[in-house]
């Protein structure tokens, strides 16, 4: 296992399309993170899960956005009908218990045109 | 509103030179992280301060924590070009599961 994956890396959308985007965290770490992070600011919770439970989710995560973590596994973050305010890297991260220390994914920078 | 900052958000420095990146938080957590984010890269791992007095060392950077004041530190010697990059320092609310970040310094170190 090489670490956190995340894809696509890219995404250029015209506002009002649907995008989706997939985590694969580290086989053995149970909890897993969405972030976002905009341009010269720092990363922003969205969400988190512990195994397939989603148990916390951020103001910021409005109506349109949705994430799932069917097994436990990999998980995938939904924008629907994208807004260019939606313009952003988002950040998958992944750990394991209460162990301290996140391991991010590489990202996915979302351009809505 | 939880809060940490960051000062300074930028910093200009010779090679060779010291300085010191500071990171206040309002929350009570006796954690703190240190990451380094270059540009267009994700966020890579440089220290986890777990307790009050912490101090941790890698290289020409060292991080200390003193949670009675709510201050961490990230102090940087002998500057090279190669540490270029943002720094950010995030601490976990009561929650433990999240992480609330700074804005970031950006360090640019001229050869």
């Amino acid at each position: 296992d090489t670490g956190v994956s995340q894809d696509p890396r890219h995404k250029i959308t015209k506002r009002g399309q649907n995008v989706t985007f997939r985590c694969d965290p580290i086989s053995e770490h149970n909890r897993l993170y969405w972030y976002r992070q905009t341009l010269g600011q720092g990363p922003e919770f969205l969400t988190y899960f512990q195994n397939e439970a989603q148990l916390e989710k951020s103001r910021l995560l409005s109506d349109r956005f949705s994430a799932e973590r069917p097994k436990g596994s990999f998980s995938t973050l939904e924008i629907q009908r994208t807004e260019q305010g939606d313009s952003a890297m988002y950040l998958c991260a992944s750990s394991l218990g209460a162990k301290p220390g996140y391991t991010f994914g590489s990202g996915t920078r979302l351009t809505v045109v | 509103e939880l809060k940490v900052e960051q000062n300074p958000l930028f910093l200009s420095m010779q090679e060779g030179k010291n300085y010191t990146i500071y990171c206040n938080y309002s929350t009570t957590s006796d954690r703190l992280y240190w990451y380094r984010q270059d540009p267009g890269k994700s966020l890579e791992s440089l220290f986890v301060l777990l307790s009050n007095g912490a101090v941790k060392q890698e290289g020409r950077l060292m991080a200390s924590l003193d949670t009675k004041a709510r201050l961490s530190t990230l102090h940087i010697t002998a500057a090279v070009h190669d540490l270029s990059a943002t720094y950010f320092c995030a601490s976990p609310p009561d929650s433990n599961y999240q992480l609330i970040w700074g804005a970031g310094t950006k360090l640019i170190i001229k050869p």
